[in-house]
């Protein structure tokens, strides 16, 4: 099983360019998660779904936007990129929803400079 | 309110020694605390966790100590090792809302050396 699979791992945008962060998961769970990380605040929420076509909003949804037409896909985008964007994001998928383990993909890393 | 606090943000220590890393919260209604392990260009991976009714649960050379009253959690490497190097994060999470909200703390950076 590839668990949860992120590309690109690397990315460089300019201020205003958009790009799609794509995340698939093969483990036919529910939940899926986008977080940031950024050096020394721990991983913040940005979306979550709990299902196909149910996605909210977590901690810092500002600039970014998802969509979930499968199980398996849930891509993160970013419209107008800023260089407060500049972050590591990881997509993380659980099968149920409540109190279990989080499957983290291996990130991104962007810098929009 | 929906905080966890982790401490150091940094640590180092000899191979063979215990190595521990702290953290508070002050939200009573999480239920959930795991600990987060991450190698450099990984995504975290679970490492233990723990529920509040229990004050102690040890897998191998890794436990967590609960302190239900204090609001406090450790995470304790014993016989730590350079493969333990890594960034450590706690996490609480709270089930009520229908998923699973978890709030991290902001890591610690870890360092065995030989």
């Amino acid at each position: 099983n590839a668990g949860v699979t992120q590309t690109p791992k690397f990315r460089i945008l300019k201020i205003g360019q958009s790009m799609t962060l794509q995340c698939t998961q093969d483990m036919n769970h529910n939940y899926m998660y986008w977080y940031r990380q950024d050096p020394g605040m721990g991983l913040k929420l940005i979306y979550y779904s709990v299902g196909a076509g149910i996605t909210d909003k977590g901690e810092v949804p500002n600039g970014y936007n998802v969509s979930r037409s499968t199980t398996e896909d849930f891509p993160l985008r970013l419209e107008l990129a800023a260089p407060s964007q500049t972050s590591v994001y990881f997509c993380a998928s659980s099968y149920l929803g409540v109190n279990e383990k989080l499957f983290f993909g291996s990130g991104t890393q962007l810098s929009v400079l | 309110q929906q905080q966890v606090k982790q401490s150091p943000q940094s640590l180092i220590v000899q191979k063979g020694g215990i190595s521990i890393i702290n953290c508070a919260y002050e939200n009573t209604a999480f239920d959930y605390f795991p600990w987060y392990q991450q190698f450099p260009g990984k995504g975290p991976a679970l490492l233990i966790a723990i529920r509040p009714d229990v004050s102690e649960k040890k897998e191998g050379r890794f436990t967590i100590s609960f302190n239900k009253s204090a609001k406090q959690f450790s995470l304790h490497i014993m016989d730590s090792q350079p493969g333990d190097s890594a960034t450590y994060f706690c996490a609480a999470s709270n089930s009520a809302g229908g998923y699973q909200k978890v709030t991290f703390g902001t890591g610690t950076k870890l360092q065995v050396i030989p």
